[in-house]
């Protein structure tokens, strides 16, 4: 079954970096796109990036084009969004998330979540 | 880019009523718009794709309508476990934004 955890979230100060992480099993990694998706302390879901199955392609939300980097390394299994120049408002869970379609380019919705990784910026 | 606004924000309503929530794109969208469920404390959850296919293993009870702005999740028959946030998403290009959520709880 799929499986995806999510690491490298903690307290961070306004202005520095963090590199999250996200170990995926229990399914054809390169086959398919990942979306990270955040969540503020009470607020509701805001897609932050997708980056399709084999890398070639990354969109962003607005809030963070510039300043956030999604990539992965299909030899690892493994998801990343480098976070640069953290503000305030970028406090959330980090949840890394599965898109269904194989091998598509562009990213759809998501049918499986991991637990999420908390980012604190202060 | 396109918003995506769901109302209400909340609703209260009594085991067995048939509750309804909006989603309204600023732009057509066609389909492609998902919906999801958060209950408290947990993982969102996938309820529906393409507007109106429901996901497997989503009780027949949530179903979904529309195209191009305006969109519906229909709950037919509230149980208690119904209690949760949905949210609506949009995926026709990026950004994928999601809708602001609407909270559902038991009168």
């Amino acid at each position: 079954q799929v499986q995806l955890v999510e690491s490298g979230g903690g307290v961070v100060q306004p202005g520095g970096s963090l590199r999250l992480s996200c170990a995926a099993s229990g399914f054809t990694f390169s086959s398919y796109g990942i979306h990270w998706v955040r969540q503020a302390p009470g607020k509701g879901l805001e897609w932050v990036a997708f980056i399709n199955y084999d890398g070639s392609n990354q969109y962003y939300a607005d809030s963070v084009k510039g300043r956030f980097t999604i990539s992965r390394d299909n030899s690892k299994n493994t998801l990343y969004l480098q976070m640069n120049s953290l503000r305030a408002e970028d406090t959330a869970v980090y949840y890394c998330a599965k898109d269904p379609r194989s091998g598509y380019i562009y990213g759809t919705y998501s049918d499986s979540w991991g637990q999420g990784t908390l980012v604190t910026v202060s | 880019d396109i918003q995506m606004t769901q109302s209400p924000s909340s609703l209260s309503a009594s085991v067995g009523d048939r509750v309804t929530i909006t989603c309204r794109a600023s732009q057509g969208i066609a389909n492609y718009l998902a919906w999801y469920q958060q209950k408290p404390g947990k993982l969102p959850k996938l309820l529906i794709y393409a507007a109106s296919t429901l996901q497997s293993g989503v009780p027949s009870r949530f179903s979904g309508s529309g195209s191009g702005t305006d969109f519906t999740l229909t709950i037919s028959s509230l149980q208690p476990e119904d209690v949760a946030t949905y949210y609506c998403q949009k995926y026709n290009t990026a950004p994928l934004t999601f809708g602001g959520g609407t909270k559902v709880e038991i009168k």
